[in-house]
């Protein structure tokens, strides 16, 4: 069975403080790992990686993927109150067109002024 | 940009109802998929399907089932409401091996 782990599950940090989120994964046939926001709605797409050691930049944003270690970081710099949501891990598997996400249960970020 | 629209924002069901949940995408995509969303828990996956009358189960599809009769439009139903069926309802698809296009969900609370 796919499992995804994210730690920690949640983290009150200061505006301008730096944060690392953690996903690591177990998954039969990987073919990507993704990072999405959520608020009150519908998480909001961040960064798909499939590269190991590759890192994805979004402004204050930034990610990386370790294949061989199983796991990836979500870094993001100078916080701010409106980085508060909760960030899911997913990673995608399978072969062919059986393609599909598991989820961890996310890290909850907030962000205090 | 892809759209994947859920048909009720907020929904409030009896205990023993038959509840339909609509999803609708708009990007010929071949894969759509139900999730549901609990705090603590995360997401976890009810149902699948990869084409028009196919179907495959997810983790938790106890209580559910679905109908795929087109390939734009994937319904969730839920046969017998129970109050342990209350949560967040997220609907999503996409094409080939890259990220979901989620609905903006349905917060569906049985009483």
């Amino acid at each position: 069975e796919d499992k995804v782990v994210q730690s920690p599950l949640s983290l009150v940090v200061h505006e301008g403080d730096t944060v690392t989120l953690n996903c690591s994964y177990e998954v039969t046939n990987f073919r990507s790992l993704l990072w999405y926001k959520q608020e009150k709605k519908a998480p909001t797409f961040l960064f798909m990686l499939t590269s190991s050691g590759i890192e994805k930049k979004s402004g204050r944003l930034s990610s990386i993927l370790d294949k061989k270690e199983l796991f990836s970081i979500l870094n993001i710099t100078a916080t701010q109150t409106g980085d508060s949501a909760v960030y899911l891990c997913a990673v995608g598997g399978s072969g062919g067109s059986n393609y599909k996400l598991t989820f961890g249960k996310g890290t909850l970020l907030t962000v205090n002024p | 940009d892809v759209k994947v629209t859920q048909s009720s924002r907020y929904l409030v069901k009896r205990t023993g109802e038959k509840v339909f949940l609509e999803c609708v995408q708009d990007m010929d995509h071949e894969n759509m998929f139900w999730y549901r969303q609990d705090p603590g828990l995360g997401l976890r996956l009810i149902y699948f399907s990869y084409d028009v009358k196919m179907k495959e189960k997810g983790d938790i599809p106890e209580g559910y089932s679905v109908s795929r009769e087109k390939k734009e439009r994937f319904s969730l139903i839920l046969e017998s409401a129970s109050t342990n069926q209350t949560s967040m309802y997220l609907c999503a698809s996409n094409t080939g091996p890259i990220g979901y296009t989620f609905g903006s969900g349905t917060r569906l609370t049985v009483v």
